[in-house]
């Protein structure tokens, strides 16, 4: 399996502008999770989903986020408009009903900086 | 959510064991504890979890006392290679809470 696919790796835009990140989960995994990682705040979890649908969305900073889930095969997180504080690294991570929500497998993370 | 408590950071040397203590005081009956590595410009890697007593795997073993009020991950000879930051996680697995990685150990191993 090729892992959790994320796209792209880097993005560099400025501030006003809509960012849209992608994930793929492993087949066969059943939650899928969103993180932000930033030296100041570490690694916080923005959203979760169990089966296509949103559990946990506490973690979503303010309404310029938006996370969905078409498929079981594709995720987006959108922010909009982005602001410099959005700068951080955004992990996705997968994992299966049968192992445990808590024992995920991240994917290599996308590098956002908003300037 | 279970609050953890870990160093911030550790020195070791290649070949020595390193154990790193995580404190859960408040951590419920259902609750899994579960470590995670991170590398620098990575995402975090599952390492091991448990639920009581002792779990070993490949990479570690973990250790937790009768009481669950804490944990020790164990590195046996440690390689420059497992300079990392080690997250310790207490949660509920079956889907009804989110997680929480909190400020990690920093492990720094020196030739």
């Amino acid at each position: 399996d090729a892992g959790v696919i994320q796209s792209p790796r880097h993005e560099v835009t400025e501030m006003g502008q809509e960012v849209t990140l992608r994930c793929k989960p492993i087949s066969g995994h059943d939650y899928l999770f969103w993180y932000r990682q930033t030296m100041m705040r570490g690694l916080e979890l923005l959203i979760y989903f169990n089966n296509n649908v949103p559990i946990d969305d506490s973690g979503m900073p303010e309404d310029r986020f938006s996370a969905k889930m078409p498929n079981a095969s594709f995720s987006t997180l959108k922010i909009q408009p982005s602001e410099p504080r959005d700068s951080a690294v955004y992990f996705c991570a997968s994992s299966s009903w049968d192992r445990g929500l808590d024992t995920q497998y991240f994917g290599p993370g996308t590098r956002l900086t908003v300037l | 959510l279970a609050k953890t408590t870990q160093p911030i950071s550790m020195d070791s040397y290649e070949g020595q064991e390193v154990n790193i203590t995580c404190s859960h005081n408040n951590i419920a009956t259902n609750d899994y504890i579960t470590w995670y590595q991170q590398f620098p410009s990575q995402g975090p890697r599952f390492i091991i979890q448990g639920y009581k007593t002792k779990v070993t795997n490949e990479v570690a073993s973990l250790f937790i006392p009768a009481d669950r009020k804490s944990s020790t991950l164990s590195l046996p000879r440690v390689s420059l290679s497992d300079t990392a930051v080690y997250y310790c996680l207490v949660g509920d697995i079956t889907g009804r809470r989110a997680l929480t990685f909190g400020s990690g150990t920093r492990l720094q191993v020196q030739p």
